[in-house]
């Protein structure tokens, strides 16, 4: 049972525009979300985070939010660059050190 | 500067002949986890250790086993590979989430994409 949704397994923005990612999630207990990004041949690497005491947190061109509610949240890219074409993983924590990731969306930024 | 190091970065194995996958950091990390992600799916965590506590998920196959010997090393197992468990294999490690920060994130190795034939 997939706790953590990407429904979208790729995507892709004219350079300069804005990148959205989705992510949905079924549980809850979830405490911290997190967004990663993936190169060919490399592992994931962390990008930005939210707590799920927040609705917002924003890194330079990066912003996520977080709709708890809806148990939603997306990563925004703004603007949008080549160099950011990839793989996004959306995850999500349990206390305890689990942590559950979506199934990737592709980004592709074209020049 | 490699943090987190997965070896090999391939591995071909015969189907039941058992196989280790090694993972190492420098980071001083105490939890270390392992992961399995099959082509177009999401990495699954298979278990982790917090120190030398072992934390198995519950659906994680008896097949799969781990050893930690020392903070820096951590070893996953197939007993008896099948043809269902040729996949990618991602180490990461992190700091004890639960001692908050500003960045409780996990780092990943390369991974080690193993082929069962």
């Amino acid at each position: 049972d997939q706790q953590v949704k990407q429904n979208s397994p790729s995507l892709s923005v004219q350079e300069g525009r804005i990148s959205i990612l989705n992510c949905d999630y079924t549980n809850s207990m979830f405490d911290y979300f997190l967004w990663y990004k993936k190169y060919p041949a490399e592992g994931p690497t962390f990008l930005i985070s939210i707590s799920s005491i927040k609705d917002k947190n924003e890194d330079g061109r990066f912003t996520v939010f977080l709709n708890k509610s809806a148990k939603h949240l997306s990563l925004h890219i703004v603007p949008s660059q080549p160099g950011d074409s990839a793989v996004y993983f959306c995850a999500a924590r349990l206390t305890g050190n689990q942590f559950y990731f979506g199934t990737g969306t592709s980004l592709t930024v074209i020049p | 500067d490699a943090m987190v190091i997965q070896n090999p970065r391939y591995q071909v194995t015969q189907f039941g002949k058992p196989v280790t996958l090694s993972c190492s950091q420098t980071l001083n990390h105490n939890v270390m986890y392992w992961y399995q992600q099959k082509s177009s799916q999401a990495p699954k965590l298979l278990f982790h250790y917090y120190d030398k506590d072992f934390n198995n998920e519950a659906d994680t196959p008896d097949n799969f086993q781990s050893r930690r010997p020392n903070t820096s090393f951590c070893f996953l197992d197939i007993r008896s590979p099948g043809l269902g468990d040729a996949a990618m294999y991602l180490c990461a490690t992190s700091r004890d989430t639960l001692a908050g920060g500003s960045r409780d994130t996990q780092y990943f190795g390369p991974g080690t994409r193993l082929t069962v034939l």
